[in-house]
């Protein structure tokens, strides 16, 4: 089984909207981590935000936030008012601690913002 | 300067020949590891290391080999590269508490 699943291979926003791009991820562990990366097209992954299986409310970073819902394990990236630099592709990833704590990472969402 | 650095960048190499990508951080991290990225398929774990003496394989380790020659370095050997090793290739580092992986620019490596 995906250990993460992205089930949004390309979305468009208007510049300035909200955009969620989703993330649901399987696990047996009670501790894990979930993380979101930005690839621009030059291909560097950028670290956007952190969320710990333990932590009781949702993290936020500047207009990124992630949206945890721990019983229907998913993990959802919201944007806030989009900019025509958030196009890239975003990756969801999860850590888990119980397996040697490796890195899992989703096949990835397309992000288009559109002027 | 970055805080973890692939070398080459962008590689074009033949098909049967041996091949190493480079990855050195400043991070002070003990972990390391190494994915490849293919379209559609998102990063897939190759080798991690916890520590020099630790290696580990992931996902898909066949066709591919490590070396930590020190807590800052660990490289990635293709001994034999095949066409289908084409692929865009990330190092990254993570902390023993693991709330952030820092990862290098990338190597894309195309096998002709």
């Amino acid at each position: 089984a995906q250990k993460i699943t992205q089930t949004q291979p390309g979305m468009f926003v208007q510049e300035k909207e909200a955009v969620t791009l989703d993330c649901t991820y399987d696990t047996s562990d009670q501790s894990y981590g979930l993380f979101w990366y930005k690839q621009p097209s030059s291909g560097e992954m950028i670290f956007l935000i952190y969320q710990g299986s333990y932590d009781e409310q949702n993290a936020t970073e500047g207009r990124y936030s992630l949206n945890f819902q721990k019983a229907r394990k998913s993990a959802n990236l919201v944007i806030s008012a989009s900019q025509l630099g958030d196009s890239a592709m975003y990756f969801c990833a999860m850590r888990e601690s119980g397996n040697f704590n490796k890195f899992y990472f989703g096949s990835g969402t397309k992000l288009n913002v559109k002027p | 300067d970055a805080d973890v650095t692939q070398t080459p960048r962008n590689r074009i190499t033949k098909t049967g020949k041996r091949i190493m990508l480079e990855c050195s951080q400043t991070k002070g991290h003990d972990r390391m590891y190494w994915y490849r990225q293919d379209p559609g398929l998102g990063l897939r774990l190759i080798y991690y290391s916890f520590d020099v003496k630790d290696i580990n394989k992931g996902e898909i380790s066949d066709g591919y080999s490590v070396s930590r020659q020190a807590q800052a370095k660990f490289s990635l050997s293709l001994e034999s590269a095949i066409p289908n090793q084409t692929a865009l290739y990330f190092c990254a580092t993570s902390d023993w508490d693991e709330t952030e992986a820092f990862f290098g620019q990338g190597t894309r490596l195309t096998v002709v």
